[in-house]
This record gives C-alpha cells, sequence and structure tokens, in this order.
C-alpha cells in the first residue's frame, strides 16, 4: 500500500521562509493527486489552506503557497509567523474515489 | 455560512458500537459528499470514508471496510458513521467533513469532531 510522507517535524524562524514536502513511498506526486494541505492546532478541528495544488481557501493570507516541487507536493511559508506553530497535513487522492493523509508535520516557530 | 454540528462525546465498551452524526447547516447537503476522518490521540489524521447524499452510495478505505457504515438522511441534511466491534485502538476524534469531489478532491468545512472512548 502506498504511503503519503511527509517531514515529521521542521521549524523556521519569524519571517523566515519554510517549505514543507508531502511524497509518496512510490511514485511521484503530480497535480493528478489534487494536493491539499490543512493546518491543526492542538485540540482544534483542521484548517484548509491549499487545495488542487496551489488554490488558496478562501481567507487563507498569501504567505501559504502550494507547488509541485520535484516528486512532491509543497506548501511553503513565506514570512513565518507565531501562529503558523502547528500541524500540517497534506491530502492525495488516490484514484477509486479513496483519499490518503499524510502523516502531519509539526511545525516550530523559533 | 456552512456548519457541521457533530453530536457529544461517546464512552463505549469494546466490542459495542458507536453511532456519531453530523448535521449540516447553510448548504445544499444533497449537492456535495460528507467524508468522515478520525484521529487517535497524538496521532495523526485518517480518512475513513465518504458517503455522496444524493445517492446514498458510501465508499470506504480499506482499512475500515466491514467494520465502518456511513449514512445519510437527506431530510434532516445529517451524516451518520458507525463503527461496530470497538477496540481501544478506535479511541479517537471522530471529523465530519465536506468534501469537493468534482473536479478536485479536498476538504473545505469541518464538523467540530467528537470524541470517542473505548473503555472496559
Amino acid at each position: 500500500q502506498t504511503v503519503v510522507t511527509q517531514e515529521p517535524s521542521f521549524s523556521v524562524s519569524p519571517g523566515g521562509t519554510v517549505t514543507l514536502t508531502c511524497g509518496l513511498s512510490s511514485g511521484s506526486v503530480s497535480t493528478s493527486y489534487y494536493p491539499s494541505w490543512y493546518q491543526q492546532t492542538p485540540g482544534q478541528a483542521p484548517r484548509t489552506l491549499i487545495y488542487s495544488t496551489n488554490t488558496r481557501s478562501s481567507g487563507v493570507p498569501d504567505r501559504f503557497s502550494g507547488s509541485i516541487l520535484g516528486n512532491k507536493a509543497a506548501l511553503t511559508i513565506t514570512g513565518a509567523q507565531a501562529d503558523d506553530e502547528s500541524d500540517y497535513y497534506c491530502v492525495l487522492y488516490m484514484g477509486s474515489g479513496t483519499v490518503v493523509f499524510g502523516g502531519g508535520t509539526k511545525l516550530t516557530v523559533l | 455560512q456552512v456548519q457541521l454540528v457533530q453530536s457529544g462525546a461517546e464512552v463505549k465498551k469494546p466490542g459495542s458500537s458507536v453511532k456519531v452524526s453530523c448535521k449540516a447547516s447553510g448548504g445544499t447537503f444533497s449537492s456535495y459528499t460528507i467524508s468522515w476522518v478520525r484521529q487517535a490521540p497524538g496521532q495523526g489524521l485518517e480518512w475513513m470514508g465518504r458517503i455522496i447524499p444524493i445517492l446514498g452510495i458510501a465508499n470506504y478505505a480499506q482499512k475500515f471496510q466491514g467494520r465502518v457504515t456511513i449514512t445519510a438522511d437527506k431530510s434532516t441534511s445529517t451524516a451518520y458513521m458507525e463503527l461496530s466491534s470497538l477496540r481501544s485502538e478506535d479511541t479517537a476524534v471522530y471529523y465530519c467533513a465536506r468534501e469537493m469531489v468534482s473536479g478536485s478532491y479536498y476538504f473545505d468545512y469541518w464538523g467540530q469532531g467528537t470524541l470517542v472512548t473505548v473503555s472496559s
């Protein structure tokens, strides 16, 4: 079974730029996987950030952007702020009506 | 504004079943799909399955096949997720989410989550 991979943790300085990635244990991620990204803080429901690779959800600041980098989907945060410290999850559409979450990346801003 | 409001926390015995509801408002219920996602304590998010209310058709993640049933009542704009043969590993927060599946696949609105605790 194909696994969706994410960095377990990442650290960024306030004002810095960080790129989180979302890959496959076998194969490359393309736009056909409709990658989407979600932010979650402890005790809260996820918040939708990006869908269809690079479309920002309503109300999401433009410091969040999505792309395909090499063989992975990517979420880039430009000008990181303290309240960006969260868990970030990607989701890929695997075909046959199935979607799979990545394991999540815990982002620290310090 | 679309809202998904879930039923309250549950405590269940191993081997029993749980049924969680998700009532939608502010949108056209039958025009979207509703997915269920769970999160065990300290763990990541896991997609369980979805239902297309207008068709009444559900599909499930392989891991949950045979143990989960997702249904929808169009008359009350409510989706349900029933998980049977509960074990301690099913202790988790269960979320419903509205999912876009036409031309893209993503979750745009989320319920507040329902904690299900499985304990003897």
